[in-house]
């Protein structure tokens, strides 16, 4: 079973549509996290959840809404998108271990088109 | 603040030779972490290895080390004996225990492996 997976792979949307994205990690792990990656910039963390709970939320704009039902499922529901919000999104997990650094270990990212 | 720079955005390297990318960090905390991941064209971002600051020895992980230099604030990633399948975007990042383990990425560099 792959560590972190994401669905869907690939999606396209409007800008008026309401859309969200699935992370799963199988890694027993207790972190979260919500990047997001566009063309020639580097990787933009987005929202970090810590035992189900948000302990960041990188000025993220509201039409970007996390959620964390449990340590191993994590989701970004989308709505009302802009074009400049097209680019992969990827997830990542960590032990998430208070006080120490830890490996994110990354899924394979969903690449998103908004039209 | 934190900063990761990799000065090298592309690289061309003939396969089965070894392979430096170039990454420095600027940090003023004394606990940290040093990560460098792959992502190839398909969108994952792979980990390959990590060196914690207080770490005495270069990490290593089959054929790729880390050439730890604290003194110069320098992670290079080396990669030995370099593979067709080495072609990717390579990423430096770092995390330290006084920013709650959020990693922070450089730019990447894009390496090429020729035949």
């Amino acid at each position: 079973e792959t560590g972190v997976t994401q669905t869907p792979r690939h999606l396209v949307m409007g800008m008026t549509n309401k859309k969200s994205l699935k992370c799963e990690q199988h890694l027993g792990h207790n972190a979260m996290y919500w990047y997001k990656q566009s063309a020639k910039k580097p990787l933009e963390l987005m929202f970090v959840y810590n035992f189900k709970e948000q302990t960041e939320n990188n000025s993220v704009p509201s039409r970007f809404s996390p959620e964390c039902p449990n340590s191993s499922h994590l989701f970004l529901h989308l709505h009302t998108l802009q074009p400049e919000d097209s680019a992969l999104y990827l997830c990542a997990s960590s032990q998430g271990s208070s006080g120490s650094t830890d490996t994110q270990y990354f899924g394979p990212g969903t690449r998103l088109t908004v039209l | 603040a934190q900063k990761i720079t990799q000065t090298q955005p592309g690289m061309f390297v003939q396969e089965k030779e070894a392979v430096t990318l170039d990454c420095t960090y600027d940090t003023s905390d004394p606990s940290y972490g040093l990560f460098w991941y792959k992502q190839p064209s398909s969108g994952e971002m792979i980990f390959l290895i990590y060196q914690g600051s207080y770490d005495q020895q270069n990490a290593t992980e089959g054929r790729y080390s880390l050439n730890f230099q604290k003194a110069r604030k320098s992670a290079n990633l080396v990669i030995s004996a370099s593979q067709l399948g080495d072609s990717a975007m390579y990423f430096c990042a770092m995390s330290s225990r006084n920013r709650d383990d959020k990693i922070i990425f450089g730019k990447g560099t894009r390496l090429h492996i020729l035949p």
